[in-house]
């Protein structure tokens, strides 16, 4: 089955403590993307990557960070989480990122609650 | 830079009564456009898309949208909501030639009454 998976689901931490989010397709997409949603601003990106090793900021990139060494993954690491980090997270993917044309395949969603 | 509006955070209908929820974009150049709905605790999924063929886009579940140049509009319509339709919808946009980074709406809540 084609999808996009995020790992963990749920997750309550502290101010702080790093930790990552991991996100995988198995579609071999070459776009992925993340994202992270909050009540009455929609969806906002965080950071996205075109290919392998090519990542780029999106919006708002403050305190996070990503890498993309294998096509499949693409995790978004928080090295001093914040409890303005508190957020609703989704990864995204799509075949390319070079042609606006194609859909956006979204995770399940990672709920983060940082205290 | 092209940016998405999405009229109303909440429309409420009742069921069997018409869907309408308002997206208007800004783009310098004719937009590709798509219509996501997130049902709760679930991640987005393609409605429908409009990438400059037919102005009149079929989706999943009996969404249509209609591609209007001239009102700078991509509104999503039902004839009929069912209760199974609550969830949250997002208009987004990319710019044809353009790498692919859409710019989402900030989404409309479509709550369905019995």
């Amino acid at each position: 089955e084609a999808q996009v998976t995020q790992n963990p689901r749920y997750l309550i931490t502290v101010t702080g403590k790093k930790l990552t989010v991991t996100c995988s397709q198995n579609m071999n997409h070459e776009y992925m993307s993340w994202y992270r949603q909050d009540p009455g601003l929609g969806l906002r990106q965080i950071y996205y990557s075109m290919n392998v090793e090519v990542t780029d900021k999106g919006d708002v990139p403050e305190g996070y960070k990503v890498s993309r060494k294998e096509k499949r993954n693409f995790p978004l690491i928080l090295e001093s989480p914040s409890p303005n980090q508190t957020s609703l997270y989704f990864c995204a993917s799509s075949l390319s990122g070079l042609v606006g044309t194609g859909e956006l395949f979204f995770g399940e969603g990672s709920r983060l609650t940082v205290l | 830079a092209q940016s998405v509006t999405q009229l109303g955070s909440h429309v409420s209908v009742s069921e069997g009564a018409l869907v309408l929820l308002r997206c208007n974009y800004s783009s310098s150049v004719p937009p590709y456009l798509f219509w996501y709905v997130q049902y709760p605790n679930q991640g987005l999924q393609l409605l429908l898309k409009y990438t400059s063929a037919a102005t009149l886009v079929k989706g999943i579940n009996g969404f249509e949208a209609e591609f209007k140049k001239s009102e700078t509009s991509f509104h999503l319509t039902k004839p009929s909501a069912h209760m199974s339709d609550a969830a949250e919808y997002f208009c987004a946009v990319t710019r044809p030639g353009g790498s692919y980074i859409p710019t989402f709406g900030r989404g409309t809540s479509l709550i369905v009454h019995p």
